[in-house]
This record gives structure tokens, sequence and C-alpha cells, in this order.
């Protein structure tokens, strides 16, 4: 079946260190690979996606990029800031089920300042 | 405006009350869905509307009820509902469900619900 597995949290950086959440992901065909973003008491933010292999997704400084070999989209920021802090998850859509999102079980995010 | 709001923020409802959750987005989408989130859970699909028709109902129970008045509005209507189901209940739109290309869901901040 079709999955995503995410690194389990909660991850606890300083502020300005390098972030990295991996995220693998179990899929037939060619899905398309999104990280979304949940701040304390909010709904779920679209931070970056990814529609086919080696395409590189970016917002915010954050990356991601869809690894087919690997099967892996795994995020990265080069230095956090605390209004970083928060819960990501990883996703997937498959084409022939565009309106299902499958989520990762999300990552607790938190930056020291 | 790619804005998706919910209204109430907050709701505290005793189990054999009868309570709405209303979701609104004004930009043009044809599907709108409603999500049940757990804490430290990620949200899980309840319900897929495609041009005001009920097109996914993920097995869920009957006290639980949705409606699409119009392509703008997204209802909940909840009857008779257990401790159990008290979660962050979130809304989305997307442009359409038959399109790879518009598939990018907005979700709206949530209705956090307390079934006491």
């Amino acid at each position: 079946g079709n999955s995503v597995t995410q690194m389990e949290g909660p991850v606890t950086l300083s502020e300005e260190a390098f972030l990295t959440i991996n995220c693998t992901y179990t899929a037939t065909g060619y899905p398309s690979l999104f990280w979304y973003v949940q701040y304390p008491g909010e709904g779920l933010q679209l931070l970056l996606k990814a529609t086919k292999a080696d395409d590189k997704g970016s917002n915010k400084g954050f990356e991601a990029t869809y690894r087919k070999e690997t099967t892996s989209f795994h995020l990265e920021k080069g230095s956090v800031q605390v209004s970083d802090s928060a819960v990501y998850f990883c996703a997937l859509t498959r084409y022939s089920s565009a309106s299902k999102i499958i989520f990762g079980s999300g990552t607790r995010l938190s930056i020291r300042p | 405006d790619t804005e998706v709001t919910q209204t109430p923020k907050h709701l505290v409802m005793g189990m054999t009350n009868k309570k709405s959750l209303k979701c609104e987005q004004h930009m043009g989408h044809r599907a709108m869905y409603w999500y049940k989130q757990k804490a430290k859970k990620p949200p899980e699909l309840m319900f897929v509307y495609s041009y005001e028709k009920l097109s996914i109902n993920e097995s869920v129970p009957s006290r639980f009820s949705p409606e699409c008045p119009n392509s703008s509005l997204l209802n909940l209507h909840l009857h008779a509902l257990q401790p159990e189901d008290s979660a962050l209940y979130l809304c989305a739109s997307s442009q359409d469900i038959r399109d790879r290309a518009s598939y990018e869901q907005y979700f709206g901040p949530g209705t956090r619900l307390t079934v006491t």
C-alpha cells in the first residue's frame, strides 16, 4: 500500500542550526510529494511540494528534493529560527486519487533561542 | 485571497446537543474537505465534496452529517457525539479533484471541539 514514514520527534535544535527531517515513502507509480507545517493552535499550511523525480521544492528557506531512487523527500533548512517551531508533516498524493492525502506521522520541531 | 475560514474556533458541547461547524472559501474552489485531527496525529480524511456533491465518505459515523449548500460553504452537523469525538476539525478546499494539476489543498485554522 501507499505510506509515508518520517523521523520520530521531537527534534530540538538551537537557533541557526542546520535542520534535516527525514521522509521516505512507499507508493506505486509517480506520487506527488509535499511538506505541510502546522504551527501551534493553527491549521496546516502547505510548505513546499514536488510533482516529479528530481524536482526541488523550496519555500521560506526550506528545501526538499524528490528522490525516486531512494524514495525520499527529506526536508532541509540551513539556519533555523525560533519561529520555525511547529509540527512538520510529509505527505503524498497519487494521480489516481488526488483528493486523498497520505500523511506521515508528523515531526515536532522545537528551536531554542 | 487564499484563505479558508472556519467558525467557531472553539466549541464545547454535551452528548445530547446538536451543533454545526461552518467552513467558507472564496477562491472559486470546487472541492471541499472535512478532516478530523487528534492530538499529536496527522489529519484523517472524513468527507470530500466535489461540485457540491458528496464524493467520498470515509465510513464516518452518522452522528456526523456534512452539507454543502453552495460552492463556497461547507457545514458539518453534529448530533449525539461521544467524548472520543473531541478533536480539531479541519476544513480544506482545492480547485478540483478531477484535475491532477489543481489538487493542492488549502486548510482552514480548524475548530477545536470538546464533547463533555
